[in-house]
């Protein structure tokens, strides 16, 4: 069983609408970590948000917000007021508590348009 | 403020020679990542070092991979006898607690 998945491969959405990634996860590890990563055209990973498995309130960086659902094991990223420059590969990533590595998904293309 | 820098940022090279590419992470930081991503994938995991120790190693890491920190600063990767296969973005990771890993530029090898 694949340990992130994210089901969206890519999403068209307008200038200044609230998006919502989708990433769900599989772990029986009670200790772990959610990350969301962008990644334009560059190629640069840059780090957005992260979320611990024990933190009891969703994560939040400027327009980007956590929505962490731990009975459903998903870690949806919200980013509000959309704009053209968050056009770019967005991963989920999970590390699990005896690793140190990160599991990441395969991905969503974001494509914000004016 | 530098972040993570990685050199060189694009390597072709024949399939039988041997390569070697370098990480300078960010200078506080203890922990470092390699990774390897190939197109229209997501980041693997491949090595993990903290300070000059190499405490995780993925199974994707062969023996003609191997990595190293001596002094616990900067980290090469040697890939010998390039294989096709080994075509993809190599990214070096780091960070000083688990919550916050940052990522450098890559390497973008090319094996013909």
């Amino acid at each position: 069983a694949q340990k992130i998945t994210q089901t969206q491969p890519g999403m068209f959405v307008q200038e200044k609408e609230a998006v919502t990634l989708d990433c769900t996860y599989d772990t029986s590890d009670p200790s772990y970590g959610l990350f969301w990563y962008k990644q334009p055209s560059s190629g640069e990973m840059i780090f957005l948000i992260y979320q611990g498995s024990y933190d009891q309130q969703n994560a939040t960086e400027g327009r980007y917000s956590l929505n962490f659902q731990k009975a459903r094991k998903s870690a949806n990223l919200v980013i509000s007021a959309s704009q053209l420059g968050d056009s770019a590969m967005y991963f989920c990533a999970m590390r699990e508590g005896g690793a140190d590595g990160l599991t990441f998904g395969k991905g969503t293309h974001l494509i914000i348009q004016p | 403020d530098t972040g993570v820098s990685q050199d060189p940022r694009h390597k072709i090279t024949k399939r039988g020679q041997n390569v070697t590419f370098r990480c300078d992470p960010i200078s506080e930081h203890n922990r470092l990542y390699w990774y390897r991503q190939t197109l229209g994938q997501g980041p693997e995991f491949l090595t993990y070092f903290q300070n000059e120790a190499q405490l995780e190693k993925s199974r994707l890491l062969s023996d003609r991979f191997s990595a190293e920190r001596p002094k616990g600063s900067f980290s090469t990767l040697e890939i010998q006898r390039t294989e096709q296969g080994d075509s993809a973005m190599y990214l070096c990771a780091s960070s000083l607690a688990a919550d916050h890993i940052g990522f450098g530029p890559g390497t973008r090898l090319t094996v013909t």
